[in-house]
């Protein structure tokens, strides 16, 4: 079956402008997790979702990051007014339920440059 | 709250050589341990995770991984290296006793000399 998918897979921006992030999940995957991978360093949790809550926000890094989850399946990153340390690869993934045990499925990334 | 340290951000060895990367971790409570790969220019993929059975962990790619309670430590192991496993190694710890939150190391890049 078809893996985690995210688009767009890379994007440029100037400075101050939002941008949309978009992850369509494993189909039947209930957990989704957004995570932050920048240039020279590990992977950053940003938030996850169980169904469509998100009951864990404590990762976003600013008010200026958000995110949502419709429908228990796509889920789409906000960052507004993006700032030149924005820039980082943008990994979603998902597991079949919220446990702690369950493997989180990795998309490609989306590769997000503010000038 | 949990970490995950992985020491060396840069490892190198010869072709048919051991590979060993190093991750030790702290937790308050029964961890459970992951191992990911990312190859260049590709998403993570899950090597290997350990979940409170076996404390010796087998992997895809001949990795495997032995949970040591005592050291804190569940280092990556592969008796021989090839060509096709340089990339970029991320040790993981499960937060929580309910959370799914996943903290990762800062990652170990393995280079293979031929």
């Amino acid at each position: 079956g078809a893996g985690v998918s995210q688009s767009p897979s890379n994007k440029v921006t100037e400075k101050g402008k939002d941008v949309e992030l978009r992850c369509d999940p494993i189909s039947g995957h209930t957990a989704l997790y957004w995570y932050r991978q920048s240039l020279g360093q590990g992977l950053e949790f940003l938030i996850y979702f169980q169904g469509n809550s998100a009951p864990d926000k404590s990762g976003l890094p600013s008010d200026r990051f958000s995110a949502e989850r419709t429908g228990g399946s796509v889920s789409t990153l906000t960052i507004q007014r993006t700032q030149q340390e924005d820039s980082a690869v943008y990994l979603c993934a998902s597991s079949k339920r919220w446990d702690r045990q369950e493997t989180q499925y990795f998309g490609p990334g989306t590769r997000l440059l503010v000038l | 709250a949990q970490s995950v340290t992985q020491l060396g951000s840069h490892v190198s060895v010869s072709e048919g050589a051991l590979v060993l990367l190093r991750c030790n971790y702290s937790s308050s409570v029964p961890p459970y341990l992951f191992w990911y790969v990312q190859y260049p220019n590709q998403g993570l993929q899950l090597l290997l995770k350990y979940t409170s059975a076996a404390t010796l962990v087998k992997g895809i790619n001949g990795f495997e991984a032995e949970f040591k309670k005592s050291e804190t430590s569940f280092h990556l192991t592969k008796p021989s290296a090839h060509m096709s496993d340089a990339a970029e190694y991320f040790c993981a710890v499960s937060e929580g006793s309910s959370a799914s939150k996943i903290i990762f190391g800062s990652g170990t890049r393995l280079s293979i000399r031929p």
